[in-house]
């Protein structure tokens, strides 16, 4: 069984810190690393996809991926009231079927 | 573009009634999922589509549940019969290729089922 372990939170973090969301697989074959943010009665939301080790970075959003660890990590800079949400980290290999986490809930303090 | 299109958007059954939901995915895509969302998870896997044909359907309960993507395009999730536990938001994603490892799925807004 392939699991994706988060941990559920809640996270909170003041306005313009760093908000860090950790994530880990049980399964070495994966190949893909996504990120989504689910806000409260929505559909989960692409934020950030990544497929090599290391970091990779879009606007206040880093991702960061090492295979040999097994861990899959989500940075945003800057946190604003809006990004408050659950990110669900989900992992892919072969027929990109997504497996997600349980989700962190965040919530970013005024 | 519009996105992906699902109704309806809730529904309250009794334990024992039949439910069934609908999806059309986005122009073109080719692969399509239903996921069942528990409250408090995360989205879980139930059949993934290509065309009309089914690539995994292994976490599905097939003695209550039930889909079909007949043409290939839209898709119908059926539950029959309902128990408690099924209680969740069905969301439908769809993919515009084959599902290869880079490809972005794209979710529906869920339909959110009450089995009281």
């Amino acid at each position: 069984q392939k699991e994706v372990e988060q941990n559920s939170g809640p996270l909170s973090v003041p306005e313009g810190a760093i908000a860090s969301l950790n994530c880990t697989y049980s399964d070495r074959v994966s190949q893909s690393f996504f990120w989504y943010r689910q806000y409260s009665g929505k559909s989960p939301e692409l934020i950030m996809s990544i497929y090599s080790n290391g970091d990779k970075e879009d606007g206040r959003f880093t991702a960061q991926l090492n295979k040999a660890s097994q861990y899959v990590s989500l940075l945003i800079r800057d946190s604003q009231p809006s990004d408050s949400a659950t990110y669900l980290c989900a992992v892919s290999s072969g027929a990109n079927n997504l497996f997600f986490g349980t989700g962190t809930r965040l919530t970013v303090i005024p | 573009e519009a996105g992906v299109a699902q109704s309806p958007r809730y529904k309250i059954i009794e334990k024992r009634q039949s439910v069934a939901f609908w999806c059309n995915p986005i122009s073109g895509h080719a692969t399509l999922y239903w996921y069942q969302q528990i409250l408090g998870q995360g989205p879980k896997l139930l059949i993934q589509f290509q065309n009309n044909g089914v690539v995994d359907d292994s976490q599905l309960p097939k003695d209550r549940f039930s889909a079909e993507r007949l043409k290939g395009v839209d898709s119908t999730l059926k539950i029959q019969p309902a128990k408690l536990e099924d209680s969740a938001v069905y969301l439908c994603a769809s993919v515009w290729g084959l599902a290869g490892v880079t490809d972005t799925q794209y979710f529906g807004p869920g339909t959110r089922l009450t089995v009281l």
